[in-house]
């Protein structure tokens, strides 16, 4: 079945640090793919997405490009603030309405 | 436009006990689902509906039983409580009839359940 795998967290950085964050995904056909963000006690929330090969999402300075060839949407942003701590989460949705999400990377940022 | 509430926010039972989350949105989605969400295992998902009057099973259905009377409310029900079913629930909503974003889930802010 469709899945999943990001890099496993808790990413710790500086205040203007580059963000990466790492994430691919099997599925059959052509899944749409998205980035989601939880900020603490809150629920999901959608930062961006890309709905076929080469296209890339962004949003707040958060960017992620859909690689069909590496089957992957590596979330980047070049400067992170210390608003941008939270957990994200990958995910795709295949063909049927189900969406399959990612485990979560916790991002700290330390001003 | 209050998007997706749950109720409760938070809510503690024992073991045995029932109870029933209710989910509301007012985005005129026909998609709707609950999630599951526990430390290091991303969000799972437990039941779906595709309509009003329609449910189907996600991939952790066992133990929770789920209605849609209506098109704005579906409801997420366990009938005998179990410590596993300690959890953080979130409640999403998604396809709106008509318009650009058919392909964006949305949330609601989560109930916490505490079975002792």
């Amino acid at each position: 079945g469709d899945s999943v795998t990001q890099m496993e967290g808790p990413v710790t950085l500086s205040e203007e640090a580059f963000l990466t964050i790492n994430c691919t995904y099997t599925a059959t056909g052509y899944p749409s793919l998205f980035w989601y963000v939880q900020y603490p006690g809150e629920g999901l929330q959608l930062l961006l997405k890309a709905t076929k090969a080469d296209d890339k999402g962004s949003n707040k300075g958060f960017e992620a490009t859909y690689r069909k060839e590496t089957t992957s949407f590596h979330l980047e942003k070049g400067s992170v603030q210390v608003s941008d701590s939270a957990v994200y989460f990958c995910a795709l949705r295949s063909n049927g309405q189900n969406f399959v999400f990612g485990p979560g990377t916790r991002l700290s940022v330390l001003p | 436009n209050a998007g997706v509430t749950q109720t409760p926010k938070f809510r503690v039972l024992k073991t045995g006990q029932s109870m029933t989350l209710l989910c509301a949105q007012d985005m005129n989605h026909e998609y709707m689902y609950w999630y599951r969400q526990d430390p290091g295992m991303g969000l799972r998902l437990i039941h779906y509906s595709v309509g009003e009057g329609t449910t189907a099973k996600g991939e952790v259905p066992d133990g929770y039983n789920v209605s849609r009377l209506k098109k704005q409310n579906f409801l997420l029900g366990l009938e005998s409580a179990a410590p596993s079913q300690t959890s953080v629930y979130f409640c999403a909503s998604s396809y709106p009839t008509s318009g650009p974003s058919t392909d964006t889930q949305y949330f609601g802010p989560g109930t916490r359940l505490t079975v002792l």
